[in-house]
């Protein structure tokens, strides 16, 4: 299977511990996005990257979220001293930006890591 | 980007066409309309976008009004499967520039496709 792929696909943890979810996206895109979704609503953009550049992060990125793309391939999202608040799906998207000009960018989601805080 | 508004829910027949509206009256010259679906429990999955001129694919069709004020996405034989929640986004698309990464989704249209 050569789409975005996320690990883990469920996470249960309690409340105050630290938690770390990664991203492997399709091998020849250079961006590569981070959603949350909680239960009923659409997904909410968190932060992407182009590369190892992270280009652009939400204000819904509290500074107890931090996400890095270190070699421009894969991705990690952090979340320390979880929240009840935090629980929700967390989606991982890449795309495909031609440099020089513009692109529909088109993005391929994950299955998402759902995240459970007790 | 421009908001957009779409019915909560929608029921379909198998095998009849499945038309989803969606209203986006603030919509710019240099905003393009999006289609992605969710279905239960996996990420969302693009199916169409367009400017300003019908679309169409071996998913859906897309037509925008002349105004571009609103828009229809048609599944033409809709099947169980097409059961999903459908987003309508619109959001600008150019060369370079931050703003044009990100997609912001609404809470979509809830389509269910019955026997």
């Amino acid at each position: 299977d050569t789409g975005v792929s996320q690990d883990p696909r469920h996470k249960i943890t309690k409340r105050g511990q630290n938690v770390t979810f990664r991203c492997d996206p399709i091998s020849e895109h250079n961006r590569l996005y981070w959603y949350r979704q909680t239960l009923g609503q659409g997904p909410e953009f968190l932060t992407y990257f182009q590369n190892e550049a992270q280009l652009e992060k939400s204000r819904l990125l509290s500074d107890r979220f931090s996400a890095e793309r270190p070699k421009g391939s894969f991705s990690t999202l952090e979340i320390q001293r979880t929240e009840q608040g935090d629980s929700a799906m967390y989606l991982c998207a890449s795309s495909l930006r031609l440099a020089g000009a513009g692109s529909y960018n088109e993005q391929f989601f994950g299955p998402g890591t759902r995240l459970t805080v007790l | 980007d421009a908001k957009t508004t779409q019915p909560p829910s929608m029921d379909c027949a198998e095998g009849r066409a499945a038309n989803l509206p969606c209203n986006h009256s603030t919509i710019s010259g240099n905003e393009y309309v999006y289609w992605y679906r969710q279905i239960h429990s996996q990420g969302p999955q693009y199916i169409i976008h367009g400017l300003k001129n019908n679309e169409t694919n071996e998913m859906a069709s897309l037509i925008i009004t002349e105004d571009r004020k609103s828009s229809t996405l048609i599944l033409p034989h809709a099947t169980l499967r097409d059961t999903a929640v459908y987003y309508c986004i619109v959001r600008v698309v150019g060369a370079g520039g931050t703003s044009y990464g990100k997609l912001t989704f609404g809470q979509g249209t809830i389509l269910t496709v019955h026997p």
